[in-house]
Formats: structure tokens, sequence, C-alpha cells
């Protein structure tokens, strides 16, 4: 089945500078793409959701990049401030098949330093 | 918006202990998915369902069932709690490619 490796699984920059979270999946089906954030003691809340088709996704501070031909998924935060200090999980899914079943990569822990 | 409530927030049990988590969706999805979230494994999928009475098994569902009586509520049950079972509990519940979790229950056994 598909697997997700995520890198680094942790990340310290400073205010103002980039971060970036790569995972790498396994499945050349999977479709739809989504970046979570989990700030401490609270849930997943949804960042970006992709579809295979689209490579380059611009979010409020971030830019999701997917990469079809590695099969990697990035998401680069630009001028990082402590409130983006959280856990950033990636997760995948197939079209069909296990569509219904979402794959997450083990996690990312970000901590921006002012 | 969909919402999806877990209950209880917190539970402490001891070994070979009987627990029940509790999830309800109030938008009528039809998936809903139990998680549980580990350091250095990210959320794993224990059990899920398309629809009340329906049940179909994750990728870690050893030592829990589940059962969805309706289409709002979603059970997981440990019936005999193992300190490896202490973990971050999340339900989810689907619409097409869109997810809600919920808040998650922090499990610990002792």
């Amino acid at each position: 089945g598909e697997q997700v490796e995520q890198r680094p699984p942790h990340l310290s920059v400073r205010e103002g500078d980039s971060a970036v979270i790569i995972c790498t999946y396994t499945d050349p089906n999977s479709y739809y793409f989504f970046w979570y954030k989990q700030e401490p003691g609270a849930g997943l809340q949804l960042l970006m959701k992709v579809f295979s088709s689209t490579e380059i996704n611009e979010g409020q501070g971030f830019t999701v990049l997917l990469n079809k031909k590695d099969k990697q998924l990035s998401l680069n935060l630009t001028a990082a401030h402590p409130g983006d200090s959280a856990v950033y999980f990636c997760a995948v899914t197939p079209l069909s098949g296990s569509f219904n079943k979402l794959t997450f990569g083990a996690g990312t822990r970000l901590a921006v330093c002012p | 918006e969909a919402a999806v409530t877990q209950s209880p927030r917190n539970k402490v049990t001891v070994t070979g202990g009987n627990v029940t988590l509790s999830c309800r969706q109030t938008n009528s999805h039809n998936y809903m998915y139990w998680y549980r979230q580990d350091t250095g494994h990210g959320l794993r999928l224990i059990h899920y369902s398309y629809g009340a009475g329906n049940l179909q098994i994750g990728d870690v569902p050893d030592g829990y069932k589940a059962t969805r009586t309706t289409q709002e509520d979603f059970f997981l049950l440990l019936e005999l709690a193992s300190p490896s079972q202490t973990s971050l509990y999340f339900c989810a519940s689907k619409q097409g490619s869109d997810y809600t979790f919920g808040s998650g229950t922090r499990l610990l056994v002792i």
C-alpha cells in the first residue's frame, strides 16, 4: 500500500527565514494531497488540499509544490513567524482503489524562534 | 460547517480495562474514521465506516473494535486496554475529498 516519508522530523528556523518540509510518496495513483497543521493540544487544521493536476499552489504565507515525476510534495513556508510553530503533516489519497483512506506522513515539528 | 465532536477529551484507564471513545458528526457525512497519532508515526488508520452498520478494517486494527450505530455516531472500543494503546485518537468524517477532524481524545493506559 501507499507509504509516505516525511522529512525532516524536526526543524528550527529563525523568524523571517523560510522553512521547507518534504514528503515522498510511493503510489503513482495518488491524486489528492493534503497539508495539515497541528498546534499544541489542538486537532488538525487543513492548510491546503491540492490536486494531482496542479503543481504550484499558493496559500497565505506558504507555497505547496507537487512534483509528480519524483513523487514529492513540499510545503514551503516563506518568512516564518512564531505563530507557524506547530507540527505539520502531509497526507495523500488516490483517486480510486484506496480513495477512501488517507495515508499520513510521520509529521514535522517546526519551531520558529524570534 | 461540518463539525466532529469527540468525547471524552482525556481518559485514563488501567491495563485490562474497558474503554469506549465516542465521535459524533453533524453533517451526515457518509465516511467516518478512527486514527491514532503517535510520535514518529503520524496518524494511522484503525477502522472506518461508510455508513450506519458498516465497518471497514484499517491499517492498525489489532486490539480495537468499532461500531457505527447511526450516520452521526462512530465508537471505538478497547475491551482489554494495554499500555501500547496509550495514544492520541482522532475521529474524522469525509464527504468527497474533504475531511473534517475532531479535536482528539488523549488516552493513557497505566
